[in-house]
C-alpha cells in the first residue's frame, strides 16, 4: 500500500494523559499537513511541513500540541495533558509541491485518520 | 481570508437520480483552486474533482461534474445517476495558491442515497 498511513487508528485515553499519533506520507511527497475534524464538521488545518521544516501553524495548535517531521519523512503529532475537547479525528495529508501563485490540481492525499477519545 | 460555505447539512436522493451539492466560496485571490472530497464512514478523504479559477470549462470526472459559476462564486458538485455507494459526507474545499497551499474546507453535506 503506497497511500498515506496513520497510526493508531483509534485511541482512547483518560484526561491528562499524553498521546502521540504517527503519519507516514506518500514517499515522494515533501509536503505534509495535519488537520483536526470534530463530529459533523469539516477538517480544520493544524500545521504544515515542507520536508522537515514546520512552516505554518494554526492558532488551533495550542501549547499542548507539538508536531515533528524529523527526517522529512514520517511525522508525529503529540498532545500533552489531553482534555475532553481534544476528542476528534486527526487527519494527515501529503502532496507534491504546486507552483507558487498558481492553483494546483495536485490534490492532498489523506490517510484514514486517527480517532481520539478523551474520557 | 478564504471561506467555504455549504448550506445543505443533509440531502436525501433516490438511487439513479442526479443530485447537486451546493458550495459557495469567498476569496480575494484572483487565482485559486476548488476541490470536492468524499468522506465515507471509514473516515478517509477521497479526492473527487478539481476546478481551477482560470479553467474555462467545467471540470468532469466520470459521474462527477463541477458547475463552476465564477461571478456568483459558486462551485456546485453534480453527481449523475447516483448509487448506494455514494452515501457519504461531501466536502467542498479551496486551496491557497501561496505558502502552505493548504485546503480550507466547508462544513460538509451528508448525502444519503435511498434504494
Amino acid at each position: 500500500d503506497t497511500g498515506v498511513s496513520q497510526n493508531p487508528r483509534h485511541k482512547i485515553t483518560k484526561r491528562g494523559q499524553n498521546v502521540t499519533f504517527r503519519c507516514d506520507p506518500i514517499s515522494e511527497h515533501n509536503r505534509l499537513y495535519w488537520y483536526r475534524q470534530t463530529l459533523g464538521q469539516g477538517p480544520e488545518f493544524l500545521t504544515y511541513f515542507q520536508n522537515e521544516a514546520q512552516l505554518e501553524k494554526s492558532r488551533l495548535l495550542s501549547d499542548r500540541f507539538s508536531a515533528e517531521r524529523p527526517k522529512g519523512s514520517f511525522s508525529t503529532l503529540e498532545i500533552q495533558r489531553t482534555e475532553q475537547g481534544d476528542s476528534a479525528m486527526y487527519l494527515c495529508a501529503s502532496s507534491q509541491p504546486g507552483l507558487a501563485g498558481a492553483p494546483s490540481a495536485g490534490e492532498l492525499f489523506f490517510g484514514e485518520g486517527s480517532r481520539l477519545t478523551v474520557l | 481570508a478564504q471561506k467555504i460555505t455549504q448550506t445543505q447539512p443533509g440531502m436525501f436522493v433516490q438511487e439513479k437520480e442526479a443530485v447537486t451539492l451546493d458550495c459557495t466560496y469567498d476569496t480575494s485571490d484572483q487565482s485559486y483552486g476548488l476541490f470536492w472530497y468524499k468522506q465515507p464512514s471509514s473516515g478517509e478523504m477521497i479526492f473527487l474533482i478539481y476546478q481551477g479559477s482560470y479553467d474555462e470549462q467545467n471540470a468532469t470526472e466520470g459521474r462527477y461534474s463541477l458547475n463552476f459559476q465564477k461571478a456568483r462564486k459558486s462551485a456546485n458538485l453534480v453527481i449523475s445517476a447516483s448509487q448506494l455507494g455514494d452515501s457519504a459526507m461531501y466536502f467542498c474545499a479551496m486551496r491557497e495558491t501561496q505558502g502552505a497551499q493548504k485546503l480550507v474546507f466547508g462544513q460538509g453535506t451528508r448525502l444519503t442515497i435511498n434504494p
